[in-house]
């Protein structure tokens, strides 16, 4: 059972357009939910990331909402670049004794056309 | 600036050899983290080591061990090696002990392990 529900799978989106890609959980335990981005072959590099006592975090082009009501959360990307085309995972951090393993939404493949 | 270190980068073995794969956190990073991503899968979780102890446990075969060393580098132990351990072995690390510490976690460029 995947605890942490991503989509969409796949992304197609223009240049300088917005890509937004939605996640959402369940368990309550879930106390920080980074975004990774990865490249064919690489290792995910952490992009942005948020707590659920906010509501929204922006860095640069990228944009986290955070509705903890609804246990759902979602990256914006503005001005999307050909250079952000890559594999982006949402995650979520189990908060529970000595664990701090991350959970991994399936990813979604996203790719900006020039 | 420093980032995590894995190698080899590269692995190939046949069936029910044997493997180790080595991890160099970011320095002053007391955790480390180890996930496993087959082809088009997100990382799933394997083990944690947070000072040198093991912290918590995922979905790890029992033919796998690791361990965290006093310098703070981690290996993963894998034996008996099947065609379905063929996969890209990530490490992570976080400063999760340290004041100021953040809940981030680092990844390394990982290694991929065929096995034929």
């Amino acid at each position: 059972q995947q605890q942490v529900k991503q989509s969409p799978q796949s992304l197609i989106v223009q240049k300088g357009g917005i890509s937004i890609i939605n996640c959402a959980y369940e368990n309550t335990a879930f106390d920080y939910f980074p975004w990774y981005q990865q490249f064919p072959g690489k290792g995910p590099a952490l992009l942005i990331a948020i707590r659920p006592d906010v509501s929204e975090k922006k860095e640069g082009r990228f944009t986290i909402s955070f509705n903890k009501s609804a246990k759902q959360f979602s990256l914006h990307i503005m001005d999307s670049q050909p250079g952000d085309s890559a594999t982006y995972f949402c995650a979520a951090r189990y908060y529970g004794g000595a664990t701090n393993k991350l959970i991994f939404g399936t990813g979604t493949l996203l790719a900006v056309q020039p | 600036a420093a980032g995590v270190i894995q190698s080899p980068r590269h692995l190939i073995k046949e069936k029910r050899e044997t493997a180790t794969l080595k991890c160099y956190p970011i320095p002053r990073h007391d955790t480390v983290y180890w996930y496993q991503q087959g082809p088009g899968q997100d990382p799933q979780f394997l083990i944690s080591f947070y000072e040198k102890m093991q912290s918590d446990k995922g979905s790890i075969p029992d033919r796998f061990s690791a361990q965290q060393f006093s310098d703070y580098h981690s290996e993963l132990n894998m034996s008996s090696l099947e065609l379905g351990d063929s996969a890209l072995y990530f490490c992570a690390s976080s400063a999760r002990g340290l004041a100021g510490g953040g809940d981030e976690q680092y990844f390394g460029p990982g290694t991929r392990l065929t096995v034929t």
